[in-house]
Order: structure tokens, then C-alpha cells, then sequence
């Protein structure tokens, strides 16, 4: 079983609509989540950190559930620039910070 | 907006041959990775340096890979001799000392032929 658990997608929606992603990881001390989006042929960007107490940018939501060991990011009103992988990211516990990526969900929007 | 720097960007090889990538991560910040990203999947750290000393190398292939970070700052990740199954994008990244974030160069996408 891969450490960080992703739905690869592709999720393919409308301009406005409502989109979430999930996520599950399986080491119960892991300490830091991330949101990291990668367009295609590019680089991984920092999206947005993952706190218990759930956080909200703009039109991008995370949640994270510690006892069921499960990050969620709902996008909503989806724009096409939105169109993108969405990569799952947890801070392995213990020693030097280590981050381990999820293989990424697929979301396409379309007009 | 400070950035990692990576080169070359694209590099074609054929196998057998010796590649080498550098990174020049943001100033100040005192960890660097390199990862390996294959296409479909997420990128799978391959060398983790904290200052010019190795923090974790536990899944580089040492019988052909190498990387060095002389003086702390930039590095150098070494392939010798290259192989069909080493395409990939190769990503540097680097973390601030204040938190966990990781922040990635543009990275060099290597065709091995």
C-alpha cells in the first residue's frame, strides 16, 4: 500500500462547478499536509498547507481528519485556469523533513 | 519572488553516456532535494541535503547516481552511466529553516536514447 492514497482522476467538470479531491495517508504520526498543484511539464507549486482546524484561500478549501487519516481540497466555482494535477503532500514524522507525494489527481476544466 | 534555479532544462543522452544537472537553491535555505518525477506519478525524493552534508540518500541508486553539495549551497546531481529507465524529470527543491514547505526549480526533463 503506497504511503499517500490518491483518486488519479481525471475529474473532468464545467466552468462553476464544485470539485473535491481525497486523499488518505497511512502513517498515523505524520505531522504536515500540503496541496501542491503541477501543470503539465512543470514544476510542483505549494498550493496551500493542510491544518487541522481546516483553512480556506480564495475559492480552495482544505480539511484534514487525523483520526481517519484523510485530506480533502474542494475547489469551487472551477475556473479553466484551474485545470491541473493536484498533488496530496504529508510530512513523514521523525528526523529530517521528508515530504511524501501522493501520484496526483487529474482535473480538467471545461467551458 | 526568489526561486530555485535549475539547468539545463532539457537534456537527450544516449545510454551508457554520464549526464550531470545543477541546482542553485533560494538563498537561505539550508535543505535541498532532488527528486525523480516519472510521468503519472508524484516526485520520489532521491537525495536530501542539509547544508553540505547528506541527510537521507536511501533511495538514490548509488552504483550509478551521485550528488555533491560542496560549500552548502548549489549542487550537482551525477548519472553514470545512463539508462533507458533514467527518463524522467528530474526536480531540485529546497526548504526554508522556519518550516516544512518545500519549494521546487523548474526541473530538467532527461531522454535517455
Amino acid at each position: 500500500r503506497k504511503e499517500v492514497e490518491q483518486d488519479p482522476g481525471p475529474f473532468n467538470v464545467p466552468e462553476g462547478a464544485t470539485v473535491a479531491f481525497n486523499c488518505t495517508y497511512s502513517n498515523s504520526a505524520s505531522q504536515s499536509f500540503f496541496w501542491y498543484r503541477q501543470d503539465c511539464r512543470k514544476e510542483p507549486k505549494l498550493l496551500m498547507s493542510v491544518y487541522s482546524s481546516g483553512n480556506e484561500d480564495g475559492r480552495f478549501t482544505a480539511q484534514l481528519n487525523r483520526a481517519s487519516q484523510y485530506i480533502s481540497l474542494l475547489i469551487r466555482d472551477s475556473k479553466l485556469s484551474d485545470s491541473a494535477t493536484y498533488l496530496c503532500v504529508v510530512n513523514r514524522a521523525g528526523g529530517y523533513n521528508k515530504l511524501i507525494f501522493g501520484a496526483g489527481t487529474r482535473l480538467a476544466v471545461h467551458p | 519572488e526568489a526561486e530555485v534555479a535549475q539547468s539545463p532544462r532539457y537534456k537527450i543522452t544516449e545510454k551508457s553516456q554520464a549526464v550531470a544537472f545543477w541546482c542553485d537553491p533560494i538563498s537561505g535555505h539550508a535543505t535541498l532535494y532532488w527528486y525523480r518525477q516519472i510521468l503519472g506519478q508524484g516526485p520520489e525524493l532521491l537525495v536530501q541535503f542539509q547544508d553540505e552534508s547528506v541527510v537521507d540518500d536511501s533511495q538514490l541508486p548509488k552504483d550509478r547516481f551521485s550528488a555533491e553539495r560542496l560549500k552548502g549551497v548549489d549542487s550537482t546531481l551525477k548519472i553514470q552511466p545512463a539508462e533507458l529507465g533514467d527518463s524522467a524529470m528530474y526536480l531540485c527543491a529546497s526548504s526554508p529553516p522556519t518550516g516544512p514547505e518545500q519549494y521546487f526549480g523548474p526541473g530538467t526533463r532527461l531522454t535517455v536514447t
